[in-house]
């Protein structure tokens, strides 16, 4: 079976550019959940989506915004980035939205901002 | 607001040796605790979870034990193996929080010298 899955796994940006990450959830998995990870700490919680409508949004920027798309794949946008920016992007999915559904993460988007 | 803070940040532990890691939590709306393996280049994988109504879980080689008075819930790890070294994190879920947001620990690194 196939996990979930993220692409690209490795980007470099510029300071003040935008950046699209994509993720694909398990299959049957209508739930998916992005994190942040900055090198030598724990992810932290950016989104949540299920079926199309967000369910939760973590302590960050405006800048930060992600949608759900009917087949519940998912798209997480960050603009004018900044050199903080950089960090590994986490997409985790779950088969519902309640705390009785475990997160599975993908491997991860490494963003580097210069 | 650190709201789950892990210990220690690191360890090294001899094979067929003990690793323990602890947690502390300050959110008594808590119910979900997951442990999570993360290997460098990978995403974090669910190892083992309890909820507060259980004082210890084991599977295989991993033993969650958890007090609830005292807001603190351990990792153990038995006859530790060198494939065992990667970074673990606790984390922590509230019920009627954003979705099934977790917020973890800071991680930590595992070392185990054959």
């Amino acid at each position: 079976d196939a996990g979930v899955t993220q692409s690209p796994t490795h980007l470099i940006k510029t300071r003040g550019q935008h950046v699209t990450l994509r993720c694909s959830p398990i299959s049957g998995h209508k739930s998916v959940s992005w994190y942040q990870q900055v090198l030598g700490q724990g992810p932290q919680f950016i989104f949540q989506y299920y079926e199309k409508e967000e369910r939760g949004r973590g302590n960050f920027p405006d800048r930060f915004s992600a949608r759900q798309f009917p087949n519940y794949s998912s798209e997480l946008n960050v603009n004018a980035l900044l050199l903080g920016d950089s960090a590994l992007y986490l997409c985790a999915s779950s088969l519902g939205s309640s705390y009785n559904s475990p997160l599975h993460f993908g491997n991860g988007t490494r963003l580097t901002v210069t | 607001q650190q709201q789950v803070k892990q210990s220690p940040q690191s360890l090294i532990v001899q094979k067929g040796g003990i690793s323990i890691i602890n947690c502390a939590y300050e959110n008594t709306a808590f119910d979900y605790f997951p442990w999570y393996q993360q290997f460098p280049g990978k995403g974090p994988a669910l190892l083992i979870a309890i909820r507060p109504d259980v004082s210890e879980k084991k599977e295989g080689r991993f033993t969650i034990s958890f007090n609830k008075s005292a807001k603190q819930f351990s990792l153990h790890i038995m006859d530790s193996q060198p494939g065992d070294s990667a970074t673990y994190f606790c984390a922590a879920r509230a019920p009627k929080a954003a979705g099934n947001k977790l917020t973890f620990g800071g991680g930590t690194r595992v070392l185990v010298k054959p």
